[in-house]
């Protein structure tokens, strides 16, 4: 049972250049999240999405895009990375049975935007 | 904004103490969850309390939910050297409207 799966693990970035993290789940939950960590912030959401076909906007959605075609994918693109982008990024699921359930967490994809 | 915030940011104590830290939320919740990570890590989830709940217990966790006054508190007693980590809370509001939110978190280093 993989978990939560994030790609890659580290990533350098020119300003200006695009990119997609890549996060899988095998759990069949309904809730995906991207939030971004920074020394000092704790975890802001960026997107977050309840099932295939809907997502929203969290606390800093600007400069991301996401899209959820599947239960099992919930990928994050940068379109234009900026020096502000540069952070530690997680993918996190969770079963929506009762609300919110236990979040199962991704590894972490730390990037670095130059 | 966030919605819950942790106090103290940082605690330092000696292993074997309890160690107890709090956190507090603007807006009724369904349900309000602990979380560990250490160092480089991904975060784990340590306990889920409902908003009818009034206390839990997991091992030697005890977390406590005062919705009058919308405050959460993780009590870890019998501290070891393997708790040193940062504790955060993270809440839903009610409605679920804004996702799983979190605070910035405590950082608790036991001394050995």
């Amino acid at each position: 049972n993989a978990g939560v799966t994030q790609t890659p693990k580290f990533q350098v970035l020119k300003t200006g250049q695009s990119m997609t993290l890549q996060c899988a789940q095998d759990m069949n939950h309904e809730y995906m999240s991207w939030y971004r960590q920074d020394p000092g912030m704790g975890l802001r959401l960026i997107h977050y999405s309840v099932g295939a076909g809907i997502t929203d906007q969290g606390e800093v959605p600007n400069g991301y895009n996401v899209s959820r075609s599947t239960t099992e994918d919930f990928p994050l693109r940068l379109l234009s990375a900026a020096p502000s982008q540069t952070s530690v990024y997680f993918c996190a699921s969770s079963s929506l049975t009762g609300g919110y359930e236990k979040l199962f967490f991704g590894s972490g994809t730390q990037l670095s935007v130059l | 904004s966030q919605q819950g915030e942790e106090d103290p940011q940082a605690l330092s104590i000696q292993e074997g103490e309890n160690a107890t830290m709090n956190c507090s939320y603007k807006t009724s919740i369904n349900n309000l969850q602990w979380y560990r990570q250490n160092s480089g890590r991904g975060l784990v989830h340590l306990i889920l309390i409902r908003s009818n709940e009034r206390e839990k217990h997991s091992g030697r966790l005890r977390v406590t939910l005062d919705t009058s006054k919308k405050s959460s508190s993780l009590l870890i007693t019998a501290s070891r050297a393997a708790d040193t980590a940062s504790y955060f809370c993270a809440t839903d509001l009610r409605g679920g409207a804004d996702g799983l939110t979190f605070g910035k978190g405590t950082h608790l280093i036991i001394q050995p």
